[in-house]
């Protein structure tokens, strides 16, 4: 199986922060890496498919890039809404692991 | 537009059964492939098991492999996932969703809002 470890696991950061997300495997994933954000007591949202691809209608400071075993989600300058917790995926082979979250919270 | 209801979820004693269901509206559902995924509570996301379209394929997370199975309708529009021989630890939120392909890239691209299964005596 895949491996996916996301660091950090915890976050805290202000209003207009940049904020960066690294997400890493165990093997390599090509580009078959997706992100979501969760916000509590809700499902997952996509958020970044394909590695760096933007899903419809989320707003552009969110960013994804890299390929093969290192992953990493931006956003360019926080929001109050972007307060949750973030989730990569791979889709490179059974199971569709996740890693194991980040939460981002207010500082 | 793409709605994924999931139902059937409750408290059950180890060892018990439990079928989930996953209402499908605003999309072919006989054309994509389906997924199950759970969280337990406070805990993070983990992918339990998937079904080709036409339901002639399977995959399961080994922690569940052998007691539970997916299945599908797609004269009803249903997703399906039942749960045999329940234990503590499947305790947690199920969520059914859809898993889109584009560009060779897939992507899980809609979710249910989930359904609660608590095993516990």
């Amino acid at each position: 199986d895949i491996q996916l470890t996301q660091s950090p696991s915890f976050l805290s950061a202000s209003i207009g922060d940049r904020v960066t997300i690294t997400c890493r495997a165990s093997q390599g994933t090509s580009s078959s890496l997706a992100w979501y954000q969760q916000k509590p007591g809700k499902a997952p949202k996509l958020l970044i498919y394909g590695a760096s691809t933007l899903q419809s209608g989320v707003p552009s400071r969110f960013s994804g890039s890299g390929s093969g075993t290192e992953f990493t989600l931006t956003i360019s300058s926080l929001q109050p809404e972007d307060f949750a917790t973030y989730y990569c995926q791979q889709f490179n082979g059974y199971p569709y692991t996740f890693g194991q979250g980040t939460k981002v919270e207010i500082k | 537009e793409v709605q994924l209801v999931e139902s059937g979820g409750g408290l059950v004693q180890p060892g018990g059964s439990l079928r989930l269901s996953c209402a499908a509206s605003g999309f072919t559902f006989s054309n994509y492939w389906m997924h199950w995924v759970r969280q337990a509570p406070g805990r993070g996301l983990v992918w339990v098991s998937r079904i080709h379209n036409d339901g002639s394929t399977t995959s399961y997370a080994d922690s569940v492999k052998g007691r539970f199975t997916i299945s599908r309708d797609n004269a009803k529009n249903t997703l399906f996932l039942q749960m045999n021989s329940l234990r503590a630890e499947d305790t947690a939120v199920y969520y059914c969703a859809r898993r889109y392909c584009s560009d060779g890239s897939c992507y899980l691209d809609y979710w249910g809002q989930g359904t609660l299964v608590t095993a516990s005596s």
